[in-house]
């Protein structure tokens, strides 16, 4: 099974300032028609995970373009570039190449 | 806008069979996209349980495809889990989401918990 490790578990943040989140994968998620089918969510307390972006840079549909998602392969990283108070929750990245799809631990943004 | 909407019992008696709905609206779920069930443990992580493709094939979770089945009503447009045998470690709170062929899970029901309990 496929194994993502996000870093770090618990990111302290301010607002107006940047944000960054690495997940790591134990293979390799790009897949033969040159996707790497990672997928990045944000779930706030009670609610439902909501989808930030997928294929690994592709931004979700409403989602605001402070959120970016990069890299290949095996590394991927989710950047914010302003944290806003409403970013507050965990982030998960997932992975949906190989099944049992899996995810990362989750990423708790906290002021 | 599509909308998806979880539905089923709050409390299931260990060995009992848990049956959970997902009522779609906005959309045809025999039309097409993937059609898929999540759970989060109360405390913890995502896990995927499992899912169908518009025109019924299903992948399931290996850890849990000796129990599982995902199945589809096109005449009430929903589609359903059933997870057999159940005991306390299948609480947890279900979702139910739309995939997109080209990636991503964007939509997802509000999620029901269900708790394993006798």
């Amino acid at each position: 099974d496929v194994v993502l490790t996000q870093s770090p578990l618990s990111l302290p943040v301010t607002l107006g300032e940047p944000a960054s989140i690495s997940c790591r994968s134990s293979q390799s998620l790009l897949n033969t028609n040159g996707y790497n089918y990672v997928d990045w969510f944000l779930q706030k307390p009670g609610q439902s995970p909501q989808l930030l972006v997928y294929l690994g840079s592709s931004r979700a549909s409403g989602v605001p373009d402070r959120f970016s998602g990069s890299g290949a392969g095996t590394d991927f990283t989710l950047k914010i570039s302003r944290v806003e108070a409403e970013d507050i929750g965990v982030y998960f990245c997932m992975q949906a190449l190989r099944t049992p799809y899996s995810f990362g631990q989750g990423t708790k943004l906290e002021f | 806008q599509v909308q998806l909407q979880e539905s089923g019992p709050g409390l299931v008696k260990p060995s009992e069979t848990l049956s959970l709905n997902c009522s779609v609206s906005g959309y045809s779920i025999g039309s097409g996209y993937h059609w898929a069930w999540f759970r989060q443990p109360p405390g913890k992580g995502l896990e995927w349980i499992g899912t169908m493709y518009y025109v019924g094939t299903t992948y399931y979770s290996p850890s849990l495809k000796s129990r599982v089945t995902i199945s589809k009503d096109t005449s009430k447009n929903q589609f359903s889990l059933n997870l057999a045998s159940v005991a306390a470690a299948d609480t947890a709170v279900y979702y139910c989401s739309r995939g997109q062929p080209t990636g991503g899970f964007q939509r997802w029901g509000p999620g029901t918990p269900v708790t394993v309990s006798s």
